[in-house]
């Protein structure tokens, strides 16, 4: 498994401003994904994060809304900007040991925006 | 784009009763995961299923995947207080390469 830590685990902010979260690894792993789950709701992929690449988003994410970093392969932080009351989620980030498929969830990020 | 469902949405049950939660797949997948969420945490790998017809079991917990590849059971024999919380498949494949998180199952289980 991994231990995985995100900062903050929650936090309430205006609209129309901008938080980054971040997400610590405990050893290096090649795949790191970032989710958003509404309470009571399944979870939905917002991007891949890859070292050295650019992310890779999906249908209905897009980069200037949810810029990520993946600098090394231990970190990676994803930016929820411009927010809107609708932003109001978890978000949870994970990681995919090299090979085998099983993802490892840090303990996400509870965000409400007023 | 592919679509993982599951049934029930929410399952209630007396300690000792089983539970069953199924997962159906728009797709063929080339492997189906479990995840175990308890109220306020984070999902929790349970268990991978790669072969057609695969069955793994995890003490009181029997995991089965479909001759097609495209659905899969979660049994829960003798329920305990324990086992309350969110249970998700989780399918890859259908040509992708992502998780594709099914809608999910909540588990209540009363004394």
């Amino acid at each position: 498994s991994a231990v995985i830590s995100q900062k903050p685990s929650r936090d309430i902010c205006q609209r129309g401003t901008s938080l980054t979260i971040q997400c610590q690894v405990d050893s290096q792993v090649t795949m790191m994904f970032w989710y958003r789950q509404q309470p009571g709701q399944s979870l939905t992929l917002i991007a891949t994060a890859n070292q050295g690449s650019e992310a890779t988003y999906e249908s209905g994410f897009v980069i200037d809304k949810f810029p990520i970093s993946r600098p090394n392969l231990t970190f990676s932080t994803l930016t929820v900007s411009n927010m809107s009351p609708e932003d109001s989620s978890i978000y949870l980030c994970s990681v995919e040991r090299a090979g085998n498929y099983e993802q490892y969830f840090g303990p996400g990020t509870r965000l409400t925006v007023t | 784009g592919q679509q993982v469902m599951q049934i029930p949405q929410y399952q209630h049950v007396q300690e000792g009763e089983d539970f069953t939660t199924y997962c159906n797949s728009s797709t063929t997948l080339s492997n189906i995961q479990w995840y175990k969420q308890r109220p306020g945490g984070h999902p929790v790998f349970l268990i991978q299923l790669v072969k057609s017809g695969e069955v793994k079991k995890q003490k009181r917990l029997t995991f089965q995947f479909g001759e097609a590849k495209k659905n899969s059971s979660l049994h829960i024999t003798a329920t305990q207080t324990t086992d309350v919380g969110t249970y998700f498949c989780a399918g890859f494949g259908g040509g992708g390469n992502k998780l594709t998180f099914g809608t999910g199952t909540q588990l209540k289980v009363e004394l």
